[in-house]
Order: structure tokens, then sequence, then C-alpha cells
């Protein structure tokens, strides 16, 4: 089974200053989809970055980016000139690429993000 | 753009009681998927459809069923609700054919007395 490990429970950074968050992940499948997902004090969940296993170029939406090591099993997240509506809980999450396979997304225990002014 | 409906935002049950959770695709999305988010914790997933097929199941309880009718809406019907059935219930769509991306619905709050 895939397992997703955030090994940050908490971080923060400053307003403007960047931050990065860390995800790993296990799996034996080669085709797979991975995501970063935002859930701030409403508890909705905002999809942030998302990254297909089989492009080599890290993701990048606006001020998030992503650093994909495929053979590390890593999927960091950077947010660049943090803003204090970047304050929330970020969950990493895995999805199968394989057809036919669960399509269920696993997620991260999520890291809580602080920003201060 | 259309998101995902979920109905009721919030449910107050007391134990032993029932209770169903409503979803409302985006339209054209045919896929439907179950998470229950306890207090603290990440989303877990609990089962989906497929064009009104259940597709994948994971750590549903048996008190809890549910399906996908012909419009692609779902219900997630949850029976002899105990303490810790609390929880975020969110509901996320797909175009099962077309796109890999799940996107969520506001999430239903159930509260068990």
């Amino acid at each position: 089974a895939q397992t997703v490990t955030q090994s940050q429970p908490e971080m923060s950074v400053q307003e403007a200053e960047t931050v990065t968050l860390s995800c790993t992940y296990d799996t034996s499948e080669s085709d797979y989809y991975l995501f970063w997902y935002k859930q701030p004090p409403s508890r909705q969940m905002i999809l942030v970055i998302r990254q297909e296993a089989y492009k080599q170029q890290n993701a990048t939406e606006n001020r998030f980016s992503v650093n994909f090591q495929k053979a590390a099993k890593s999927f960091s997240l950077k947010i660049s000139d943090s803003q204090l509506g970047d304050a929330a809980m970020y969950f990493c999450a895995y999805r199968t690429g394989t057809q036919g396979g669960s399509e269920k997304l696993v997620f991260g225990k999520g890291t809580k993000l602080t920003v201060n002014p | 753009a259309a998101g995902v409906i979920q109905s009721p935002r919030h449910l107050i049950k007391e134990k032993r009681e029932t209770a169903t959770l409503k979803c409302y695709p985006i339209p054209r999305h045919d896929t439907v998927y179950w998470y229950q988010q306890g207090p603290g914790q990440d989303p877990q997933f609990l089962i989906s459809f497929y064009e009104k097929m259940q597709s994948d199941k994971g750590s549903i309880p048996d008190r809890f069923s549910a399906q996908q009718f012909s419009d692609y809406h779902s219900e997630l019907n949850m029976s002899s609700l105990e303490l810790g059935d609390s929880a975020l219930y969110f509901c996320a769509t797909s175009d099962g054919s077309r796109s890999y991306e799940q996107y969520f619905g506001p999430g239903t709050r159930l509260t068990v007395t």
C-alpha cells in the first residue's frame, strides 16, 4: 500500500519570505500523481498544485512550486513571497495512475503553516 | 464555475440515530469519492463510485452505505451513529474518463452527541 509522510507537523514563516514543506511517499508504482492541498480554517480542501510522475519538469503555479525527486520519492512544496492568506494546513496526497487501480487519494498527516506578519 | 455541492453543511445527531449526507457533482463529473476527516486528522477514503457502480472501498464501517444515482449525485447513509463518527465528511468528484483531479465539496460537519 502506498504511504505518504509529512515529517513537519508545524512550520512558520515570516510574511514575504519563502518556506518549503516536505513530503515523502512510498510506492512500487511508476505511474502516479502527486498533489498538495491547502485546508484553511474554513476546512475547505483546495488544490494547490499537481505533479504527474512521468513529467520530469517541476510543476509551478504562481508563488507555489514543487521539487519532485522521483528516485528519492520526495515531493516538497515551496511557497515564495508568503502571504497571511497562505496560513493553513497543507496536505500532500498520492493517487495511483495505474489503469483500473484505486483512484483514491492517500494523504499525509499534514503540516500546519503559520505566517507571521 | 459550478462546484461540488454537499448537503447539509452541518448535522447534529444523537447516538444510535441515522444520517444521510448528499453530494451533487460538478456537471459532467461521473465519479464520486467520499472521505472522512476526524478532528486533527487527515482525510480518509471511505468509498467511491464510477458511473453509478461502486469502484473502490476503503475503511468504511458496515453501518455505512452509499450509492450513486442516475443523475450522478451520491448519498452516504450512516446508521447506528457513534460518538466516533463525529467528523467532517467530504465528497470529491472527477470526470473519471478525462481527468485525474478530484474536486472537493465544502464538506458536511457531522456531530454525534
